[in-house]
């Protein structure tokens, strides 16, 4: 079946240090989304985008369609950033979405 | 700010109980979604509804089932809970981008 792949599973940075988070995917994908949950916490959407690249604030997500991989840049982490990253990628006309596991990110001063 | 509202929070019930939860967008969006987080914190796919028709069920048992007034509401209703069922259920609505509700969490005793 479809799958999705992130690396790394975690990781932990000093505040303002600059993170990339991957993304690899098995199936031809519509495009990616990225979200952002706290521990308990609701899904928030990041960035999405079918190909090329596309900013937000410190984010940069990265979209490689063809090579069937993603990535998300963030820039100058801050502690607030820590918790978990999930890519996902969407497929089909219902835009139904495949997650991957997640990287756990841990920002400390 | 939140347009996908989901109702209860949480929920705790013994096996054998049925159970309803609520899912309402205010974004006007023709899709929505029910996702299921286990405990390994994974993501995954129930159901989507498109202007009131099933569109997908991925391989969910039957005690599972949508339910949908209009394309603005999808609830979930599990009839006969078992302990397995416990978990985070996200409801999700789309144009393309998906935006999720805060989850309701289920315990089954």
């Amino acid at each position: 079946g479809q799958q999705v792949q992130q690396s790394p599973a975690s990781l932990v940075l000093q505040e303002g240090e600059n993170a990339e988070l991957q993304c690899n995917f098995s199936s031809t994908a519509t495009r990616l989304q990225w979200f952002y949950q706290r521990p308990g916490g609701s899904l928030v959407s990041l960035l999405s985008n079918p190909s090329g690249t596309k900013h937000t604030g410190r984010l940069t997500s990265t979209t490689v369609t063809k090579e069937r991989r993603g990535s998300l840049h963030i820039s100058s982490s801050q502690i607030t950033d820590s918790g978990t990253y999930l890519c996902a990628m969407a497929t089909g006309g219902n835009n139904k979405l495949t997650f991957g596991q997640g990287t756990v990110l841990s920002v400390i001063p | 700010e939140t347009a996908v509202f989901q109702t209860p929070n949480y929920h705790v019930t013994q096996v054998g109980n049925e159970v309803s939860f609520n899912c309402k967008q205010t974004l006007g969006h023709d899709t929505m979604y029910w996702y299921k987080q286990d405990s390994k914190k994974l993501l995954k796919i129930m159901f989507s509804y498109n202007n009131k028709q099933l569109i997908v069920n991925e391989t969910v048992p039957r005690r599972f089932s949508p339910q949908s007034s209009d394309k603005a509401h999808l609830n979930l209703r599990i009839k006969s809970v078992e302990p397995e069922d416990s978990a985070v259920y996200l409801c999700a609505s789309s144009y393309g981008e998906q935006y999720f509700g805060p989850g309701t969490r289920l315990t089954v005793l």
